[in-house]
C-alpha cells in the first residue's frame, strides 16, 4: 500500500537559520503530493501541494520539489521564523488508487528559537 | 473559499455519556468527508470515510458501534462518540473534499475537536 516517511523531528533551530524536512514516499500509482501544517491546538493547514513530476509547490517562504526518480517530496525554507513553530506533515493522494484516500506521514515538530 | 468548520471546538463530558461533534462545509458541497483521530504528538489516525447519503467506511480496529458517523446533506457530517470513556478523549479533525468543483484529491481540514472525558 501506499506510505509517506517523514524525518523525526523534533526539528530545532535558530531563526533565519535553513530547513530542511525529508519526505519519501511509496505509491501504486502516480500521487499529488502535500505538505500541511498544524499549529498548536488547531487542524491541518494545507501549505503546499505538487500534483507531477518536476513540480514545486511553494508558499510563505516555504518549497518542495516533486521528485519522482527519488520518490521525494522534500520540505525547504531558506530562512525560518519563530511563527514557523508548528507540525509540518507530509500527505499522498493516489489518483489511480481509485479511492482518493489520503496518507500521511507522523508529521515532523519544528521548534524555532529566537 | 473552502472552509469546514466544527463544533464545539471543545468538549469535556462525563464517562458514559455520548457526544455528538458537527462538521459542516460552509461554501461547497462536500461529496466525501473524512474523520481523523490524534493522539498527542502523533499523526493523524483515519477514521473512517463517508459519502453523502451512504454508509460509512471504517477503517480496521475502528468501532463502528462507538463512533457513529452520519452523512445526511452535502453540508453536514457528524460523529458521535457513544458511551465515551477516558481513553476516547482526543483530538478529533475532521476534513472534506469536493468532488464537484475541486480536484478529486484536494482536501480542506476543520479545526478539530478536543474531547476530554472524565
Amino acid at each position: 500500500g501506499d506510505s509517506v516517511t517523514q524525518m523525526e523531528g523534533p526539528v530545532t533551530l535558530s531563526e533565519e537559520a535553513c530547513l530542511t524536512i525529508n519526505c519519501t514516499y511509496t505509491a501504486t500509482g502516480y500521487p499529488s503530493l502535500f505538505w500541511y501544517v498544524q499549529y498548536p491546538g488547531e487542524g491541518l493547514q494545507l501549505l503546499l501541494k505538487a500534483t507531477k513530476a518536476d513540480d514545486k509547490g511553494s508558499n510563505k517562504g516555504f518549497e518542495a520539489t516533486y521528485r519522482k526518480e527519488t520518490t521525494s517530496f522534500h520540505l525547504e525554507k531558506g530562512s525560518v521564523q519563530v511563527s514557523d513553530s508548528a507540525v509540518y506533515f507530509c500527505a499522498l493522494s493516489d489518483q489511480t488508487g481509485g479511492s482518493y484516500i489520503p496518507t500521511f506521514g507522523r508529521g515532523t515538530s519544528l521548534i524555532v528559537h529566537p | 473559499g473552502a472552509v469546514v468548520s466544527q463544533h464545539p471546538s471543545r468538549v469535556i463530558c462525563k464517562s458514559g455519556t455520548s457526544v455528538k461533534i458537527e462538521c459542516r462545509s460552509l461554501d461547497f458541497q462536500a461529496t466525501t468527508m473524512f474523520w481523523y483521530r490524534q493522539f498527542p504528538k502523533q499523526s493523524l489516525m483515519l477514521m473512517a470515510t463517508s459519502n453523502e447519503g451512504s454508509k460509512a467506511t471504517y477503517e480496521q480496529g475502528v468501532e463502528k458501534d462507538k463512533f457513529l458517523i452520519n452523512h445526511a446533506s452535502l453540508t453536514l457530517s457528524t460523529l458521535t462518540v457513544t458511551s465515551a470513556h477516558p481513553e476516547d478523549s482526543s483530538f478529533y479533525i475532521c476534513s472534506a473534499r469536493d468532488g464537484v468543483r475541486s480536484p478529486s484529491y484536494e482536501q480542506y481540514f476543520g479545526p478539530g475537536t478536543r474531547l476530554t472525558v472524565t
